[in-house]
């Protein structure tokens, strides 16, 4: 089975730049979610999908993010215009339906955004 | 107070031996704790997740949980080099099903 895909894997930009990173979930895993992970800390939930509805984003900095899930599947994250705070991992990970209470969260290899 | 707590380490253990890793948390309505273990420039992968007061084993992995004192640890038994990474502790919110992460601990294992 294949796992949680991210692209791109490493991104260079200068500050005041676009930025989008694109997630593909395992199949049939109907919960997505966008983290960010600066070094030494854990990840961090910036916005959790269930299918195509954006269920929690108050940690999405709506100023300058945002994020998309169509048709329930894939998802792009963007920020636009990237600040030189955005330099971190950007995590995708997706599980099965969160309502069964229990359940496995599978992390894709992230994107390390460097911006300069 | 940071609703998940872990002390960052380094934790230097014997091969061999047992490493212990704690973690605290502050929302007395989690239910669901979840361990990860995170190497270096990769991303975080299930070791265990425990819901139940108790101890909670798979291999060398035993997962404790305590909710009267807010606390859950994870023992690696006869630890290995290629148990040295990170390790991540994160709770289920019941109020609003957010899984909060904590800061995580670095492992290493000495030969």
């Amino acid at each position: 089975e294949a796992g949680v895909v991210q692209s791109p894997r490493y991104k260079i930009i200068e500050k005041k730049q676009p930025v989008a990173f694109w997630c593909n979930p395992i199949s049939g895993h109907n919960t997505l979610y966008w983290y960010r992970q600066n070094l030494g800390q854990g990840p961090e939930l910036l916005i959790r999908y269930e299918n195509e509805e954006a269920v929690d984003d108050s940690q999405l900095p709506k100023d300058r993010f945002s994020a998309e899930r169509l048709k329930g599947v894939d998802s792009t994250l963007k920020i636009q215009p990237a600040e030189l705070g955005d330099s971190a991992v950007y995590l995708c990970a997706s599980s099965l339906d969160l309502r069964g209470g229990i359940y496995e969260q599978y992390f894709g290899p992230g994107t390390r955004l460097t911006v300069t | 107070q940071k609703e998940v707590e872990q002390n960052s380490g380094p934790l230097s253990v014997p091969e061999g031996a047992i490493a212990s890793l704690n973690c605290t948390y502050s929302d007395r309505g989690s239910q669901s704790f979840f361990w990860y273990r995170q190497y270096s420039g990769k991303s975080p992968e299930l070791i265990m997740f425990i819901y139940s007061n108790g101890d909670k084993e798979d291999g060398r992995f035993t997962a404790q949980l305590n909710k009267a004192s807010q606390y859950v640890s994870l023992l690696i038994r006869d630890s290995q080099p290629s148990d040295s990474a990170t390790y991540l502790c994160a709770s289920l919110m019941n109020r609003d099903d957010k899984i909060i992460f904590g800061k995580g601990t670095r492992l290493h294992i000495l030969p």
